[in-house]
């Protein structure tokens, strides 16, 4: 069964330093990939996919992510983070009707 | 607004209630998902539809727990002699899959409580 491990329970950044966030799926074939973001108390936005094509993947808010075969990883970048970037990151895999999801990873950002 | 839509967005209730939730997908969307989230954890599958069917179910999905979704277009999730391990946040979501791809768009959740 695939699988989604987000190693980083929480990161915190300072405003304007950039952020990765990691991820790593498993799964013997190339799944469908997600990142989501959730505000406290809120439903999930997407912020991007990756279904196949150009390993990098641009999403809204400034964020972008790369897909990465050889190592099993979809990890989320952003050059530059504001304030309002604040939020539960979750990164997510599809394939043949079954979604997983990591367990998040919240980001705290200092001014 | 044309989004998912989910009500209540919260629910208080005391144990051995019964509790209804509702969700309203993308007009134009023919699946439909329900998750549980509880604190500090990503969502958890529970069932989805495709149009008025139901097609698969979780084994989280206790016998307590019923969905339906009538007419193909909104879905309520039952929920039956509530427990205090039932409070989670239950999100919707919809889509609508194409041979490429399929990409869920998710509801504001309905938070519930079990006192």
């Amino acid at each position: 069964a695939q699988s989604v491990t987000q190693p980083d329970i929480h990161i915190t950044v300072s405003e304007g330093a950039s952020l990765e966030l990691r991820c790593n799926y498993s799964y013997g074939a190339t799944p469908y990939l997600f990142w989501y973001v959730q505000s406290p108390g809120q439903g999930l936005q997407l912020l991007l996919k990756y279904f196949s094509g150009d390993t990098l993947v641009q999403g809204i808010k400034g964020f972008e992510a790369e897909f990465k075969r050889s190592q099993s990883s979809f990890n989320l970048r952003k050059p530059s983070v504001h304030w309002s970037d604040a939020a539960e990151y979750f990164c997510a895999t599809y394939n043949n009707n079954d979604m997983r999801f990591g367990a998040g990873t919240r980001l705290t950002v200092k001014p | 607004d044309t989004g998912v839509s989910q009500d209540p967005r919260h629910k208080i209730t005391k144990r051995g209630q019964n509790v209804t939730f509702r969700c309203d997908p993308i007009s134009e969307h023919n699946r439909l998902y329900w998750y549980r989230q509880t604190l500090g954890q990503g969502p958890e599958f529970l069932t989805y539809f495709q149009n008025e069917a139901q097609l698969e179910k979780s084994r989280l999905l206790s016998d307590r727990f019923s969905a339906e979704r009538p007419k193909g277009s909104f879905s309520t999730l039952e929920i039956q002699r509530t427990e205090q391990g039932d409070s989670a946040m239950y999100l919707c979501a919809s889509s609508r899959p194409t041979t490429s791809s399929d990409t869920q768009y998710f509801g504001p959740g309905t938070r519930l409580t079990v006192l």
